[in-house]
C-alpha cells in the first residue's frame, strides 16, 4: 500500500528560527506537491517539484526533491506568525490519483 | 471569479437522510475529484473523473454516489448518512500531470458536513 508520511506531525517554534519539515514516499513518482492549509479553509498549492533535485523557493519557503531517496524537504527560514498553517505533500504515481502525507500543523509563536 | 466552487459550505443532517454536494470548476481541467477530510486532517481520495468518466473509486461506500453532467461539474451524493460520514468533503480539479501540465490541484473551500 502507497504511503506518504510527514514528519514532524506537529512542529511549534519560535519566531526567526529555521526548520524543516519531511515528506517520505513509499512508490515511484517523479512528481511532488507541496500544499498549505489554514485553519478551516481549503489548500492551495505552493510548490510542484517535477524532477529528482528540483528545488524551488518562494519567500522564506523551499522546497526539494529526491526521488531516488523517495523524499521531499520543506525548509522554513526565520519563521514568521504568518506561515502558521498545516502543509500537506503529495504523490501522484498514477494518472488521476494523488495522495496526501498525513500533514504537519506548524505553529509560529511570536 | 471563483475557480472551483462547492455548495453548500455547510451540510449538518440527521442520520439516515440523503444529502447532495455539488461541485463546477471553470478552470477547463479535465479532471475532477473528491477527497474527504476527517477530523485529524487526512486527506483521503474518494473518487476522480476524467471527462465524465469515473476512474478511480477508491473502496468507497456504495451509498456515495458521484455523478458528473460535463466535465466541468462533479456532484456527491450520499444515501443513509452514518455518524462516520461526518468530514469535509473537497472537490479538486487539474489537468492530468505530463507535458506541460504540472498536475497541480485547484481545491473548491470544502462542504463541512456533521451527522447528528
Amino acid at each position: 500500500e502507497l504511503k506518504v508520511e510527514q514528519n514532524p506531525l506537529f512542529l511549534s517554534m519560535q519566531e526567526g528560527k529555521n526548520y524543516t519539515i519531511y515528506c517520505n514516499y513509499s512508490t515511484t513518482s517523479d512528481r511532488l506537491y507541496w500544499y498549505r492549509q489554514d485553519p478551516g479553509k481549503s489548500l492551495e498549492s505552493l510548490f510542484v517539484l517535477l524532477s529528482n533535485g528540483a528545488v524551488k523557493q518562494e519567500g522564506r519557503l523551499m522546497a526539494s526533491l529526491d526521488t531516488k531517496a523517495r523524499l521531499s524537504t520543506l525548509h522554513i527560514t526565520a519563521a514568521v506568525h504568518d506561515l502558521s498553517a498545516t502543509y500537506f505533500c503529495a504523490v501522484e504515481p498514477g494518472t488521476y490519483k494523488y495522495i496526501f502525507g498525513t500533514g504537519t500543523r506548524l505553529k509560529v509563536l511570536a | 471569479d471563483t475557480a472551483v466552487s462547492q455548495t453548500p459550505k455547510y451540510l449538518v443532517t440527521q442520520m439516515g437522510n440523503d444529502k447532495s454536494i455539488k461541485c463546477e470548476q471553470n478552470l477547463g481541467h479535465d479532471t475532477m475529484y473528491w477527497y474527504k477530510q476527517d477530523s485529524k486532517k487526512f486527506l483521503k481520495i474518494m473518487f476522480s473523473y476524467n471527462n465524465k468518466e469515473l476512474i478511480i473509486n477508491e473502496t468507497v461506500p456504495n451509498r456515495f454516489s458521484p455523478k458528473s453532467p460535463d466535465k466541468a461539474h462533479l456532484n456527491l451524493h450520499i444515501n443513509s448518512l452514518e455518524l462516520g460520514d461526518s468530514a469535509v468533503y473537497f472537490c479538486a480539479s487539474s489537468f492530468p500531470a505530463g507535458g506541460s501540465n504540472t498536475g497541480e490541484l485547484f481545491f473548491g473551500e470544502g462542504s463541512r458536513l456533521t451527522v447528528l
